[in-house]
């Protein structure tokens, strides 16, 4: 099925542990984006890639990091927890070349750091 | 700064019209996009305006004003499935989508 994948599907975790939040896409966008979405605040972009082996900072990339070996997948690692990254994150991709720039979200992870 | 304002709540009837407001300042223009979100699920692109007017796609349609850094979704026939919230985003100069908080829209029979 085309689309976007997240997992896991929700998370607790001990603040302090390392975290990577997997997203795979198969249909072969060149563009990737991790968001969070918290209550009453609009989606915030955590970190992006434009197309393989390259990647940006977003509006909030403190505590976050990512990568993109390859086309399809863009993991995000939160490499030591906090509280303050209980959030749901989103993952989203999009084809830049030619067309309108539409984003296509994956589920989503919800996260819980105690 | 980079930023978009729209309503946080709106209700109205079920079968009725509703149009949801959006105002947006950014470095740049490349587009606005409305997508609806509804609970607990991602968010699902409704559509997309790069020049003034109106593009209309079954109940809903979208308005641009790039002159004054104004859209709007409008909604007909409203139906109980349409209860979600409404986000607006702007593409700004580097192609970033900058959101808005979302605008929830709750349908009564």
């Amino acid at each position: 099925i085309a689309g976007i994948t997240q997992a896991p599907t929700s998370q607790i975790l001990a603040a302090g542990r390392r975290m990577t939040l997997r997203c795979t896409q198969d249909m072969r966008h060149n563009a990737m984006y991790w968001y969070r979405q918290d209550l009453g605040l609009g989606l915030r972009l955590i970190h992006y890639s434009n197309t393989a082996g390259t990647t940006g900072k977003g509006e909030v990339p403190d505590g976050y990091s990512v990568s993109r070996a390859n086309t399809d997948d863009f993991p995000l690692t939160l490499a030591s927890a906090v509280p303050s990254q209980t959030s749901v994150y989103f993952c989203a991709s999009t084809e830049t070349s030619g067309g309108n720039n539409e984003q296509f979200f994956g589920p989503g992870t919800r996260l819980t750091v105690l | 700064g980079q930023n978009i304002d729209q309503p946080t709540e709106m209700t109205a009837t079920e079968g009725a019209i509703v149009q949801i407001n959006c105002t947006y300042q950014t470095s740049g223009f490349n587009g606005l996009f409305w997508y609806q979100q509804h609970a607990g699920e991602a968010p699902t692109f409704l559509s997309y305006n790069v020049l003034d007017g109106l593009e209309e796609k079954g109940r809903f349609s979208s308005f641009l004003s790039r002159s004054k850094g104004y859209s709007y979704l409008l909604l007909k026939e409203l139906q109980m499935k349409d209860s979600a919230s409404y986000l607006c985003a702007a593409m700004d100069s580097n192609y970033q989508l900058i959101w808005g908080a979302g605008t929830k829209l709750i349908i009564k029979p």
